[in-house]
């Protein structure tokens, strides 16, 4: 258990909806990443919130955002769902320095129909 | 700019072979280097890690990665595979950006298949 909590491990929903993904980092750790695993596109990372500030964006769309809350808990929020946004979507937590290593979540497996 | 690479993308061997997985990267200076591993259905798991120092590092599961300076190189290696070894494998780099920001890149992942 790498004690980093995703919720909900699984979501089917239609094209064009909203949905909420969330996180909630190990006990002591500041930053929270997110990460995006598809088929065609691997590992990719969305972004990153250290200690409630955004730290680093990676290949993030403009219909996804993410926010950091004061109790160090995340979510991330995707809109306008589109098929190809089917994916597992992964959480990741460190204390915040780059030699730390993240300490993964089980990921969420987004399905769009 | 840095970027890693895992030039195999499907590696089998048979149970009880020896592995080893190959990860290079591009960075000017020394970086900090991972290897995950992540089974069907589960998040990464880390294996091991280099920061410093000895350039021989054990990870969990019997496996050991080397850090190779010259050749820009942190492989993974293990002198006997079980088949529970079968997962997908992620090289990761960590270092600062250009922007002074921390940054962690993984690689594309290989595939390992255990034959019995």
């Amino acid at each position: 258990d790498s004690g980093v909590t995703q919720t909900p491990k699984h979501l089917i929903t239609a094209t064009g909806q909203r949905v909420t993904l969330r996180c909630s980092p190990r006990s002591g750790d500041l930053s929270v990443y997110w990460y995006q695993q598809s088929l065609d596109q691997g590992l990719q990372f969305l972004i990153q919130y250290y200690n409630g500030e955004e730290r680093a964006k990676g290949n993030i769309l403009e219909r996804f955002s993410a926010q950091q809350f004061p109790d160090l808990h995340s979510e991330l929020n995707l809109s306008s769902l589109e098929l190809g946004d089917s994916a597992l979507y992964f959480c990741a937590s460190s204390p915040g320095q780059v030699n730390s290593p993240l300490h993964f979540g089980n990921g969420t497996r987004l399905t769009v129909t | 700019a840095q970027s890693v690479t895992q030039p195999d993308i499907h590696i089998t061997v048979s149970e009880g072979a020896s592995l080893e997985l190959r990860c290079n990267y591009s960075y000017g200076a020394t970086p900090y280097l991972f290897w995950y591993v992540q089974s069907p259905g589960q998040g990464l798991q880390l294996l091991l890690k280099y920061f410093s120092g000895d350039t021989l590092v054990q990870g969990i599961k019997g496996f050991e990665a080397e850090f190779k300076r010259s050749q820009s190189s942190f492989n993974l290696r293990k002198p006997s595979v079980h088949w529970s070894d079968a997962a997908e494998y992620f090289c990761a780099v960590g270092f600062i950006s250009n922007f002074g920001n921390e940054k962690l890149t993984f690689g594309t992942g290989t595939r390992l298949t255990i034959i019995p």
